[in-house]
């Protein structure tokens, strides 16, 4: 069965801080995807990345990177120096292959502090 | 108008009343989707087009009925609604394909605010 789990449900850190979100993914598949998104508060999603499992190149974009690692079923999101406008929900959430449907962790709420 | 668009964003009904909510997709996407969010739970998707076509329906009770008269458009009928109905409702598009492949990247719209009285 497929399965996230974003175990940190809220966070808070005051700003220039680095901050580590932690998902976890259980999946029978050898090809799925896994995706990061925004939720601030206004409610719309923000796609922020998709990975795919053949791939685990850490990323880096700007503040933002992930570090995908297969051996442990993680997919692990790091903002640099963090900023108030970073102040969201975030959601993980995995994709197999063959299938449209999504599964979503429960999401972490980053508060970020001046 | 960009991305996907929803109406309206806010919407309190009571529970006799029949309203529509409305999502746009200005993508060139071809999958469109549904999805409830409530207070402390997981995103729940509710239902899935692909080309027009259902593909997807969640155990959604029947109160819900979506519509999809186009690749860029879809509705959500609500009818008889409950007070547990009460829920962000986010419509989101992906590229979609003939073949079913999945994994495509989810675009979202903003969401209605929806309480039912």
């Amino acid at each position: 069965a497929q399965k996230v789990t974003q175990a940190q449900t809220e966070i808070s850190v005051v700003e220039k801080e680095d901050v580590t979100l932690d998902c976890v993914y259980e999946t029978r598949d050898t090809t799925y995807y896994l995706f990061w998104y925004k939720q601030p508060p206004s409610g719309e999603l923000v796609f922020l990345i998709r990975r795919n499992s053949f791939d685990e190149q850490n990323e880096i974009s700007g503040r933002y990177s992930w570090n995908f690692q297969k051996s442990t079923s993680s997919f692990n999101f790091t903002i640099t120096a963090s900023q108030v406008v970073d102040s969201a929900v975030y959601f993980c959430a995995l994709s197999d292959s063959g299938t449209y449907k999504y599964i979503f962790g429960t999401g972490t709420r980053l508060k970020v502090l001046a | 108008e960009t991305g996907v668009t929803q109406t309206p964003r806010h919407l309190v009904m009571g529970m006799t009343n029949k309203k529509s909510l409305k999502c746009e997709q200005h993508l060139g996407h071809n999958a469109m989707y549904w999805y409830k969010q409530s207070a402390k739970k997981p995103l729940e998707l509710m239902f899935v087009y692909n080309f027009k076509e259902q593909t997807e329906n969640n155990s959604v009770p029947s109160r819900f009925s979506p519509e999809c008269p186009n690749s860029s458009h879809l509705f959500l009928h609500l009818h008889t609604l409950q007070p547990e109905d009460s829920a962000l409702y986010l419509c989101a598009s992906s590229q979609g394909s003939m073949g079913g492949q999945g994994g495509d990247t989810q675009y979202f719209g903003p969401g209605t605010r929806l309480t039912v009285l």
